[in-house]
């Protein structure tokens, strides 16, 4: 089946630590991007990748880096510089960001 | 840059009723309205979306309409059943690929 998958669904770590969110499609999909979504607001945007190697800071990338060394794959990496991590992760992917966006089923970090 | 303010936060309508929920956008560039579902602890997905060169769009129960010198779209849900509660947002893209989107509109139909 063709989509996009995010893991693990539920992330628990201790304040300080780096932690990464996998991402990973295979719809062949050039652009890839992880937004952060918290209670009552919509989709920020951390990151984005246009093709493999390049990645570009969203509206919000301070504290988070991502590469993109595989066209399949868009890791985060939440660092400790992130003031306020705890949130609903979302990685999606599309053919160009004026197309239809396919989303994975996030993952819930909470921070300790 | 491009905003995207989104209303009502939450609505509430009978089941069968109609539901219409609305958005403007700030900067006359943006070309690209979607309109995404999302269910609780998923992600969202794309129910309906529209350019700019359309004024309306209809997909079986569900239509957008656009009206760009009033720079608002809508999303108008008719008939609306049990499986259309979900939140719903909508965004615009105003190009550097990036989407902006509205801080989401939380439907509840009731019985």
């Amino acid at each position: 089946d063709g989509g996009i998958t995010q893991s693990p669904k539920y992330l628990f770590r201790k304040e300080g630590q780096n932690v990464t969110l996998s991402c990973e499609q295979n719809l062949n999909h050039d652009a890839m991007y992880w937004y952060r979504q918290d209670p009552g607001q919509g989709l920020r945007l951390i990151y984005y990748s246009q093709i493999v190697n390049d990645f570009q800071k969203g509206d919000i990338a301070e504290g988070y880096s991502v590469s993109r060394e595989k066209k399949e794959s868009f890791p985060l990496t939440v660092t400790s510089a992130q003031k306020n991590p705890t949130a609903f992760y979302l990685c999606a992917s599309s053919i160009s960001p004026n197309t239809e966006a396919f989303f994975g089923q996030g993952t819930r970090l909470t921070v300790v | 840059g491009e905003n995207v303010e989104q209303h009502p936060s939450t609505l509430s309508v009978q089941e069968g009723d109609s539901a219409v929920i609305k958005c403007t956008y700030s900067d006359s560039a943006s070309n690209y309205f979607p309109w995404y579902k999302q269910e609780l602890g998923k992600g969202p997905q794309l129910i309906i979306d529209i350019r700019s060169n359309v004024g309306e769009k209809k997909d079986q129960r569900i239509a957008v309409t656009l009206n760009k010198t009033a720079k608002h779209f809508s999303l108008h849900i008719t008939e609306t059943q049990p499986e259309d509660s979900a939140v719903y947002f909508c965004a615009a893209f105003r190009g550097n690929y990036q989407l902006i989107w509205g801080a989401g509109t939380k439907l509840i139909i009731k019985p």
